[in-house]
């Protein structure tokens, strides 16, 4: 168990919907990541929140947002969906946003996505 | 786009050391590389980085060549649960901040 937790775990919707998935960082990490991994694919990186702010963006298109709210946890918003959305998205946490020591990414179990 | 080459897969015998090799020709100087594994779609596990010498945990141990150009994860003493994807990363650093690059790992399977 790496301390972060992600809701839901599985969420099945149409094309054309909106859906928000949810993450909480381990205790005591400030930074968070998300990832959309699509079927048999690495990891692409989408974007990254430090202590409540915008970091680093990806990938990610104009149709998803994310924000990190004062408590730290983050939401992830994907609207009109499309088919080609579907796919496991991850969230991750560190302890710091700086390119110094440690400071490794710890992952949630992430939530599966499926747009019919 | 990736930074790293790994073979798509690997066959290791249970009890023997895993050995995999990574390709990071473009590496800069203060670039680390890092190594996660992913266990059947769960999300990724830490594993192991380094910058320049050579590393060990009680994971695994990673040993980097001089010229920093590729580097290799070893597992010991393979198991069954050790079959998984595993991902070698490129820590790319920009404005004070870093981003991990993933490429398409190496599936390994660990046989009895």
């Amino acid at each position: 168990d790496s301390g972060v937790t992600q809701t839901p775990k599985h969420l099945i919707t149409a094309t054309g919907q909106r859906v928000t998935l949810r993450c909480s960082p381990r205790s005591g990490d400030l930074s968070v990541y998300w990832y959309q991994q699509s079927l048999d694919q690495g990891l692409q990186f989408l974007i990254q929140y430090y202590n409540g702010e915008e970091r680093a963006k990806g990938n990610i298109l104009e149709r998803f947002s994310a924000q990190q709210f004062p408590d730290l946890h983050s939401e992830l918003n994907l609207s009109s969906l499309e088919l080609g959305d579907s796919a496991l998205y991850f969230c991750a946490s560190s302890v710091a946003a700086l390119a110094s020591g440690r400071n490794e990414q710890f992952f949630g179990p992430g939530t599966r996505l499926t747009v019919l | 786009d990736a930074k790293t080459t790994q073979p798509p897969s690997m066959d290791c015998a249970e009890g023997r050391a895993a050995n995999l090799p990574c390709n990071h020709s473009t590496i800069s100087g203060n670039e680390y590389v890092y190594w996660y594994r992913q266990i059947h779609s769960q999300g990724p596990q830490y594993i192991i980085h380094g910058l320049k010498n050579n590393e060990t945990n009680e994971m695994a141990s990673l040993i980097i060549t001089e010229d920093r150009k590729s580097s290799t994860l070893i597992l010991p003493h393979a198991t069954l649960r050790d079959t998984a994807v595993y991902y070698c990363i490129v820590r790319v650093e920009a404005d004070s901040n870093y981003q991990l690059i993933w490429g398409a790992g190496t599936k390994l399977i660990i046989k009895p």
